[in-house]
C-alpha cells in the first residue's frame, strides 16, 4: 500500500524558516513526480509546488515563489519544502501527493494518493 | 486563490440526489478534463473522479462526474449519511505555464 508520510511542521514565528519531509514508501519513488497542497484552517486546497521525478524541474504557485524551495532526494525515498520567509497567511495543513506522471504536466489523473499533512503554524 | 468556483454548501437528505457545479475558464475546465476529491473531517482528500466521469477505485457508483462548457458537475445520488463531506473540484490550467487549481469547496450536509 502506498504510503506518504509528512513531518517537520510546527510553530514559527513571522519571517522564520522551516523544513517540510515526505517519506514515501511502497512505490517506486523515483518513477513520479510529487506535489505539496496545502489547506489554511478552515479553507480550501491550495497547490504549492511540484517537483519532477528527476527533480530537475520545479514549479511554484505565486504566493510561495522566491520563499519556498521544493526538492527531492530518490535515494532516500523523500520530498522536501524548505520554507522561508514565513508569514501567518502561510499557516496551514501541509500534504505531499503523488502526481501520476515523470513530469509535472497535464494528466487527467489527479492526485490518487496522499499524505495526512503536518501543521505549520505562522505566529509571534 | 482558486479559479474554479463552487457553492460553499449543498444537503439533502438520505436518498435524495445532490450536485455540486464547478465554474472555470477556458484555460481550465474548458480544455482539461475534471477530477473531484472527497474530504472527510480531518482526514487527507480522497479522490472520487478523475477524467471529468472516471471513479476511483472503491468509489461507489452513486458518484458521477460530468462536465459542459467551462463547468463541471459533481453528483451524488442515493444521498448517505458517510457522504457527509467537504468536496472540491480541480483542473489542470494552462495559464502561467501550467498548474494544478482546486475549486472553493462545497460543504455537504445530509440532513
Amino acid at each position: 500500500e502506498v504510503q506518504l508520510l509528512e513531518s517537520g511542521g510546527g510553530l514559527v514565528q513571522p519571517g522564520g524558516s522551516l523544513r517540510l519531509s515526505c517519506v514515501a514508501s511502497e512505490f517506486t519513488f523515483s518513477s513520479y513526480a510529487m506535489s505539496w497542497v496545502r489547506q489554511a484552517p478552515g479553507k480550501g486546497l491550495e497547490w504549492v509546488s511540484s517537483v519532477s521525478s528527476t527533480g530537475v524541474t520545479t514549479r511554484y504557485a505565486d504566493s510561495v515563489k522566491g520563499r519556498f524551495t521544493i526538492s527531492r532526494d530518490n535515494s532516500r525515498n523523500t520530498l522536501y519544502l524548505q520554507m522561508t520567509g514565513l508569514r501567518a497567511e502561510d499557516t496551514a495543513l501541509y500534504f505531499c501527493a503523488r502526481w501520476s506522471l515523470r513530469d509535472f504536466h497535464y494528466d487527467s489523473s489527479g492526485y490518487l494518493f496522499w499524505g495526512q499533512g503536518t501543521l505549520v503554524t505562522v505566529s509571534s | 486563490q482558486s479559479v474554479l468556483t463552487q457553492p460553499p454548501s449543498a444537503s439533502g437528505t438520505p436518498g435524495q440526489r445532490v450536485t455540486i457545479s464547478c465554474s472555470g475558464t477556458s484555460s481550465n475546465i474548458g480544455t482539461y478534463p475534471v477530477n473531484w476529491y472527497q474530504q472527510l473531517p480531518g482526514t487527507a482528500p480522497r479522490l472520487l473522479i478523475y477524467n471529468t466521469n472516471h471513479r476511483a477505485s472503491g468509489v461507489p457508483d452513486r458518484f458521477s462526474g460530468s462536465r459542459s462548457g467551462t463547468s463541471a458537475s459533481l453528483a451524488v445520488s442515493g444521498l448517505q449519511s458517510e457522504d457527509e463531506a467537504d468536496y472540491y473540484c480541480a483542473a489542470w490550467d494552462d495559464s502561467l505555464n501550467g498548474f494544478y487549481v482546486f475549486g472553493t469547496g462545497t460543504k455537504v450536509t445530509v440532513l
